[in-house]
């Protein structure tokens, strides 16, 4: 059965370090998101992205965060200074279409600031 | 704002035993409510309920929606150790373009053996 895919399972960095968190997304999606998980908290939405352009972003998603397509098949998720308190479990999720459609998740990317 | 409340926060029941699980929300436009699984770290999709279909089943697990009471609850009958999880509930909703799932804390289910 397809999944999505993501790489590292954990990332360890200095505070103030530029992390780069890679996804595959299903094959045949279209639609892409980020979602992070502080320890103990709920998953929240950072970033949707269509056609190569984000679709809708939320506060969380400041300038220190960007994603890209950069091929057909990855999906990535650039922090640019790391703070501690961006310490999270981080989320790849594809679905197919919009207006709905499920949205799949990866297993996601331990981040641990130091 | 949309907002998703999940109650008990966690559950500690003996196999075989029927649990009920609670998601109550509040959304603009609402389009649709999620039921995902959560292990050792994916969520993993269970059921999704809209308009069209309030109410789905698949082996022990059984999901229901009210759209007029604003809730859905998860049933989970003959309880194994393996459903040991978090359940999260989420909601999508119908503004075109927007695709943000806004997740509830969660229920921590534990099954004793």
């Amino acid at each position: 059965e397809p999944e999505v895919t993501q790489t590292p399972s954990h990332q360890v960095t200095q505070m103030g370090q530029e992390v780069i968190l890679r996804c595959v997304p299903i094959s045949n999606h279209l639609y892409f998101y980020w979602y992070r998980q502080i320890l103990g908290q709920k998953v929240e939405f950072l970033v949707s992205f269509y056609n190569n352009e984000i679709s809708e972003k939320s506060e969380i998603f400041d300038d220190q965060f960007s994603v890209e397509r950069p091929d057909g098949s990855n999906f990535t998720l650039k922090i640019r200074s790391t703070k501690l308190e961006d310490s999270a479990m981080y989320f790849c999720a594809s679905s197919e279409g919009r207006g709905g459609d499920t949205q799949y998740f990866g297993p996601g990317t331990r981040l641990t600031v130091l | 704002e949309d907002k998703v409340v999940q109650s008990p926060l966690s559950l500690v029941v003996h196999e075989g035993d029927t649990v009920t699980l609670n998601c109550s929300y509040e959304v603009t436009n609402f389009r649709s409510l999620l039921w995902y699984k959560q292990e050792k770290k994916a969520p993993t999709f269970l059921f999704m309920l809209t308009s069209s279909g309030i109410e789905k089943k698949s082996g022990r697990l059984s999901s229901i929606l009210d759209k007029k009471e604003l809730f859905s609850i998860l049933n989970i009958t003959a309880t194994q150790t393996g459903d040991s999880a978090v359940y999260l509930c989420a909601v999508l909703p119908a503004n075109f373009g927007n695709e943000k799932l806004t997740f509830g804390t969660g229920t921590r289910l534990t099954i004793i053996p």
